[in-house]
């Protein structure tokens, strides 16, 4: 799977929008972007993933270049409860199980979201 | 549905001692992740089972660790003899992978702390 650059962090006001970066300049035509957070003591909470289009759900955006080689996962009113590790990872669909291989983290990006 | 179980939370045992971490994936999930987390390696895939069967155990650190799945709803992951440096927290993660899957993101568990002195 391809190998993920995100910065090491970053901070946001409360209320305000966090955008999190996350370059991928080597991804495949059959590798997904997938975001996953980790709270502080607790296990990684899947946020989003995609593969080309844009992606909207109840807790975040992803927005993905065209040319796929970068994306950026939004938290369009960052509140204290999202301070947490980010983690960008790019992930391979397998085409004989139809399923995803496995999820290797990198080192993410700590946001600190401040009042 | 409970989530992916996982006991003991936290685990203290002298060095030498064998270790027992157990996981319960979410019911009907098909694919089970053991993950280690420490300070300096951040969070590392130990080995991970799709449908009972081992598919990837290259993350084991070597012939202390064995994993097993004996059915789908029960897992273990053991540490014979123990030593200091395995002290990190242990994760385990479930998800439903498949042609015809609807979500097949993982969900992770709340970890079991090792401490071993």
């Amino acid at each position: 799977d391809a190998k993920t650059t995100q910065p090491t962090s970053m901070d946001c006001a409360e209320g305000r929008a966090a955008n999190l970066p996350c370059n991928h300049s080597t991804i495949s035509g059959n590798e997904y972007v997938y975001w996953y957070r980790q709270i502080h003591s607790q296990g990684p909470q899947y946020i989003i993933h995609g593969l080309k289009n844009n992606e909207t759900n109840e807790m975040a955006s992803l927005i993905i270049t065209e040319d796929r080689k970068s994306s950026t996962l939004i938290l369009p009113h960052a509140t204290l409860r999202d301070t947490a590790v980010y983690y960008c990872i790019v992930r391979a669909r397998d085409p004989f199980s139809g399923g995803y291989n496995k999820l290797i983290f990198g080192a993410g990006t700590r946001l600190a979201v401040h009042p | 549905d409970a989530g992916v179980i996982q006991s003991p939370r936290h685990e203290v045992t002298e060095m030498g001692q064998e270790v027992t971490l157990r996981c319960k994936p979410i019911s009907g999930h098909n694919s089970l992740f053991w993950y280690r987390q420490t300070m300096m390696r951040g969070l590392e895939l130990l080995i991970y089972f799709n449908n009972n069967v081992p598919i990837d155990d290259s993350g084991m650190p070597e012939d202390r660790f064995s994993a097993k799945m004996p059915n789908a709803s029960f897992s273990t992951l053991k540490i014979q003899p123990s030593e200091p440096r395995d002290s990190a927290v242990y994760f385990c993660a479930s998800s439903l992978q498949g042609q015809g899957a609807v979500n097949t993101e993982a969900f992770f568990g709340q970890g079991t702390r090792l401490t071993v002195v």
